[in-house]
């Protein structure tokens, strides 16, 4: 079972569309980054939170600590935001490894 | 902005070959890492180095070897490429540690004939 999971593995949305993107890890943390990649294969990191709530644009990554969760959020959704949206938690075994979910693959249809 | 450069966007070996790839910074990072990301496994993490010499393995090292000479630049090295190491191999520097944002390469896409 891998330590940090994502759901959904993949989301289809209309144009507009508010898009939450899910994410739970198994121990304690001390980061968690929410990072995207387009086709093509470059990965452009987010967010770093470790508490509470970040936004950036369209953008909102929330995290709840003791429910070992966050969640990424797009506000109108746009074609553009099509891509894979990866989560990484800095997990707490003791040298704050990164450890990174399967992605979730989100395609918004205009 | 963060610079991350790879040397080959596609990369095709043959079973056997001593395969290079090489990646370079312009940040003046002190850490680099090597990912490969396969699908439905997401990204692990092969080998990291925090300083020019030093290096650490991560979770997948078999088969491969790494060299940071200078801080710019952090080598992954296949010594005999099998089929198993077809993959996505990406590059990424941060200037704190592992847990600090990271910067990514745009990835070379190995095939192993």
């Amino acid at each position: 079972k891998n330590e940090v999971e994502q759901s959904p593995q993949n989301l289809t949305a209309q144009e507009g569309e508010f898009i939450t993107i899910n994410c739970s890890y198994s121990v304690g943390i001390s980061a968690l980054h929410w990072l995207q990649q387009h086709p093509g294969g470059g990965i452009v990191s987010l967010f770093m939170l470790s508490s509470g709530k970040k936004k950036h644009g369209r953008l909102i990554a929330t995290i709840n600590i003791q429910e070992k969760h966050s969640s990424l959020h797009i506000t109108a959704s746009h074609p553009r935001d099509s891509a894979v949206y990866i989560c990484a938690a800095a997990l707490n075994f003791g040298n704050e490894k990164l450890t990174f979910g399967t992605g979730t693959r989100l395609t918004i249809i205009p | 902005d963060v610079k991350v450069t790879q040397s080959s966007r596609y990369l095709v070996k043959r079973t056997g070959e001593k395969v290079f790839l090489e990646c370079v910074q312009d940040m003046d990072h002190e850490n680099m890492f090597w990912y490969r990301q396969d699908p439905g496994l997401g990204l692990r993490l092969i080998y990291f180095s925090y300083d020019v010499k030093m290096k650490e393995k991560g979770d997948i090292p078999e088969g491969y070897s790494v060299s940071r000479e200078k801080k710019e630049r952090f080598s992954l090295i296949l010594e005999s490429a099998s089929t198993n190491q077809t993959s996505m191999y990406l590059c990424a520097s941060s200037f704190g540690g592992e847990w600090d944002t990271q910067y990514f390469g745009p990835g070379t896409r190995l095939t192993v004939l």
